[in-house]
């Protein structure tokens, strides 16, 4: 199993301004990935980020939008960029077990923008 | 599109009662899992099935898998409050590695 540690659990931002998301796992994983949740939606992928490359993105998504950082094999950023009410959404980080067949989840940013 | 159709969309139960939950996809898949999501928080898997499977089971959670109509269901049995959440389905894709999760059913369980 993976323990993920996300932060922040939630906030409320302004129009504009950009928000960053950090995920802390307690083990070392080749790739994290990104996902957004809109209200009353399913997941949508988002990213997959490695560790000495860059991220790569699903169809929808951009890297200005949403840049991702990945410094090492326990850690991950994603931040949300010039936002609008539109990204208000839960954005989840999750690694795959290893097995590499199941993922397991951080606990989730609940993102209201104003 | 969504890889993964899930019917119904919500659900409401008495405890003690079984919930029933389908979930149809398009490609074929390398496994489906189900997976639980408690009030918008991160997600918890509850139970994988591979395509050379048919069933499985995990304590009260009874999975099937119907490859030749790409279609699969979870089974609750004796449901109980604590059961109530978002149960979505995810399909691991025979070309690729990532998953694709349906759009999930909303499962009320009254006491």
């Amino acid at each position: 199993s993976a323990v993920i540690s996300q932060k922040p659990s939630r906030d409320i931002c302004q129009r504009g301004t950009s928000l960053t998301i950090q995920c802390q796992v307690d083990s070392q994983v080749t790739m994290m990935f990104w996902y957004r949740q809109q209200p009353g939606q399913s997941l949508t992928l988002i990213a997959t980020a490695n560790q000495g490359s860059e991220a790569t993105y699903e169809s929808g998504f951009v890297i200005d939008k949403f840049p991702i950082s990945r410094p090492n094999l326990t850690f991950s950023t994603l931040t949300v960029s010039n936002m609008s009410p539109e990204d208000s959404s839960i954005y989840l980080c999750s690694v795959r077990g290893s097995t590499n067949e199941k993922l397991f989840f951080g606990s989730g940013t609940q993102l209201s923008v104003l | 599109s969504q890889q993964g159709e899930e019917d119904p969309q919500a659900l409401s139960i008495q405890e003690g009662e079984n919930a029933t939950m389908n979930c149809s996809y398009k490609t074929s898949i390398n496994n489906l899992q189900w997976y639980r999501q408690n009030s918008g928080r991160g997600l918890v898997h509850l139970i994988l099935i591979r395509s050379n499977e048919r069933e499985k089971h995990s304590g009260r959670l009874r999975v099937t898998l119907d490859t030749s109509k790409k279609s699969s269901s979870l089974l609750i049995t004796a449901s109980r409050a604590a059961d109530t959440a978002s149960y979505f389905c995810a399909t691991e894709e025979a070309a690729g590695n990532k998953l694709t999760f349906g759009g999930g059913t909303r499962v009320l369980v009254k006491p």
